[in-house]
């Protein structure tokens, strides 16, 4: 079946810091793959998206590209603020639709 | 735009008390969806719909019911609350295959606890 694989934390770091969230996936066919963002909380919000191999999503100075030869979605920040504290989750939508989560990371940024 | 309107935001439970959380979406979607959170964990998929009518089960689905009578609501029913069903639960909806790139819609979720 399909499964999603992401780093676990809690990842601390120093304000302007450089982030990497590192994400894999197993799935049949091509998925779509997605990372969202939960502030304290909140429910989760569509952070950025991929539909296909070699697309970049981005948003917020987030990035992240659809690596099909290494199956994975890594999530990168150049420059994180305080404010991007959050649990981090990457997700891939197969046929049928329904998403599939990984387990989620926790990003603490510290002034 | 409400989106993904969930009620109550939190509640307590006595076991073996029922319950009934609510979902409700404006956005026309097709598709809706009840996960639940433990503390710390990812999402699992309690259940699902794909329209009107139609639900099924997703990874956990013991202890749940639901119903989809229309196209805006999707109610999770408890029965017989028990300390396993304390837990964040989110409701979300979505386009469904006719735009699988569009993701998913989450309501702000509902906490509850069973004491």
């Amino acid at each position: 079946g399909n499964s999603v694989t992401q780093m676990e934390g809690p990842v601390t770091l120093s304000e302007e810091a450089f982030l990497t969230i590192n994400c894999t996936y197993t799935a049949t066919g091509y998925p779509s793959l997605f990372w969202y963002v939960q502030y304290p909380g909140e429910g989760l919000q569509l952070l950025l998206k991929a539909t296909k191999a070699d697309d970049k999503g981005s948003n917020k100075g987030f990035e992240a590209t659809y690596r099909k030869e290494t199956t994975s979605f890594h999530l990168e920040k150049g420059s994180v603020q305080v404010s991007d504290s959050a649990v981090y989750f990457c997700a891939l939508q197969a046929a049928g639709n329904k998403l599939t989560f990984g387990g989620g990371t926790r990003v603490l940024v510290k002034p | 735009n409400a989106g993904v309107t969930q009620t109550p935001k939190f509640r307590i439970l006595k076991i073996g008390q029922s319950m009934t959380l609510q979902c409700a979406q404006d956005m026309n979607h097709n598709y809706m969806y009840w996960y639940r959170q433990d503390p710390g964990m990812g999402l699992k998929l309690i259940y699902y719909s794909v329209g009107a009518g139609i639900t099924d089960k997703g990874e956990v689905p013991n202890g749940y019911n639901v119903s989809r009578s229309t196209t805006e609501d999707f109610p999770l029913r408890l029965e017989l609350a028990a300390p396993s069903q304390t837990s964040v639960y989110f409701c979300a909806s979505s386009y469904g295959e006719t735009r699988p790139a569009y993701g998913y819609t989450f309501g702000s979720g509902t906490r509850l606890t069973v004491v």
